[in-house]
């Protein structure tokens, strides 16, 4: 089955640690996309990435990184700059692009701060 | 610089009742709209897209929503709930450079019996 999958679906972090989540896609989308989600925040955008080997900031960038050296790979790395990263992260992908195609979501990461 | 604004955080309804969940938009450019459906720790899943054309789309569970140009709105709708529509319900506008999605807070839609 094509989709999106996330791992792991908790992670636990202890403050002033890095840490990455996997996103991986088999739909061969081109465009990827993290956003964070908060409750009663809906979903902000951190990074996206249009073509491999490329990607552009979001709305809220500090304290994340990324890389796309895959078509089907959107690590996203959470590092200790990030004051407040305990949150539900959401990895999503789409054909190209282009805001005007749908975007296909995987099952989110829940990571907390201990 | 594009943005939405759902217009209420949560709607509890009864069961066979019909509801509407409020959407209004800014933008400048082009539009783009979609309605998402998110279940307790799960993804979103694509409800409905308003691209070009008949401002009424509809989904296949029975939901719709209307663009609105004059508004700036995309009110979702459905005549009938049933307690399996209870979700998180976020309508998304494209971001100005067309390269993403922009969404609102979110609608807690809660159908009891």
């Amino acid at each position: 089955d094509g989709g999106i999958t996330q791992s792991p679906k908790y992670l636990f972090r202890k403050e002033g640690q890095n840490v990455t989540l996997s996103c991986e896609q088999n739909l061969n989308h081109d465009a990827m996309y993290w956003y964070r989600q908060d409750p009663g925040q809906g979903l902000r955008l951190i990074y996206y990435s249009q073509i491999v080997n490329d990607f552009q900031k979001g709305d809220i960038a500090e304290g994340y990184s990324v890389s796309r050296e895959k078509k089907e790979s959107f690590p996203l790395t959470v590092t200790s700059a990030q004051k407040n990263p305990t949150a539900f992260y959401l990895c999503a992908s789409s054909i190209s692009g282009m805001g005007n195609t749908e975007a296909f979501f995987g099952q989110g990461t829940r990571l907390t701060v201990v | 610089a594009q943005s939405v604004t759902q217009l209420d955080s949560q709607v509890p309804v009864f069961e066979e009742a019909p509801v509407e969940l409020r959407c209004n938009y800014s933008s400048s450019v082009s539009v783009y709209l979609f309605w998402y459906v998110q279940y307790p720790n799960q993804g979103l899943q694509l409800l409905l897209k308003y691209l070009s054309g008949s401002t009424l789309v509809e989904s296949i569970n029975g939901f719709e929503a209307e663009f609105n140009k004059s508004q700036t709105s995309f009110h979702l709708r459905k005549p009938s709930v049933h307690i399996s529509d209870t979700a998180e319900y976020f309508c998304a506008v494209t971001n100005q450079a067309g390269t993403a999605l922009i969404f609102g807070k979110g609608t807690t839609l809660s159908v009891s019996s």
